[in-house]
């Protein structure tokens, strides 16, 4: 079985401040990584995953994130915010190999940015 | 390609009734999978659907049904709804096309289930 922490409920920030959202996970098999946002009243939108290869990945809208897996996390990082980038953000692993269509979700971060 | 849609938007129904909602995945996708959101349990997975069998169920009782079409589109079943059912209930859809890219899954927009 899978499970997800996020660290931080809500995180504030300044307009053109960097950001950092942390994700922990635990896992009895390897996962695949994913972190998808949500704007209000929508779905949930990928921004970026790490399947395998580099531990950096690079996803849209200027974010990325990095894999540690001695660490078992996958902070989500962007170097500067925009009001636009208001919204919650989850953090999700599946198993590698085949999930037979389940992601397990952490229980979201709330980015909010203020001007 | 158009993305994932799902149908009605917005549902308000009674207890004890019961409801359908619809899922029309990417083209070419053949998996379609199930979640449940709320406030206080966040984003839980209902059941997956490939090929028209159900592959994979989540922790939730056979009130919840759901099944899959040859042209793999999808609908959920709540049946004798409780007012804890309310929620948004998002479909995805993978290509299940093995490999790791084959299992990324891309949501639709939700449907939001009141019951009062």
């Amino acid at each position: 079985a899978q499970s997800v922490t996020q660290l931080d409920s809500q995180v504030p920030v300044f307009e053109e401040a960097p950001v950092e959202l942390r994700c922990n996970y635990s896992s009895s098999v390897s996962v695949y990584l994913f972190w998808y946002v949500q704007y209000p009243n929508q779905g949930l939108q990928l921004l970026l995953k790490y399947l395998s290869g580099s531990t950096l990945v690079k996803g849209i809208n200027g974010f990325e994130a990095e894999f540690n897996k001695s660490q078992t996390s996958f902070h989500l990082r962007k170097p500067s915010v925009h009001i636009s980038d208001t919204a919650e953000y989850f953090c999700a692993v599946s198993r590698r190999g085949t999930s037979y269509g389940k992601l397990t979700f952490g229980q979201g971060t709330i980015l909010t940015v203020h001007p | 390609k158009a993305g994932v849609t799902q149908t009605p938007r917005y549902l308000i129904k009674t207890r004890g009734q019961q409801v359908t909602l619809s899922c029309s995945p990417i083209s070419g996708h053949r998996s379609v999978s199930w979640y449940q959101q709320t406030p206080g349990q966040g984003l839980q997975f209902l059941f997956e659907y490939f090929s028209e069998t159900q592959r994979n169920k989540g922790n939730f009782p056979g009130r919840f049904s759901g099944r899959q079409f040859s042209n793999s589109r999808s609908e959920m079943n709540v049946s004798t709804l409780e007012l804890g059912d309310s929620a948004l209930y998002l479909c995805a859809s993978s290509p299940a096309s093995g490999g790791a890219s084959g299992d990324i899954q891309y949501f639709g927009a939700g449907t939001r289930l009141s019951v009062l």
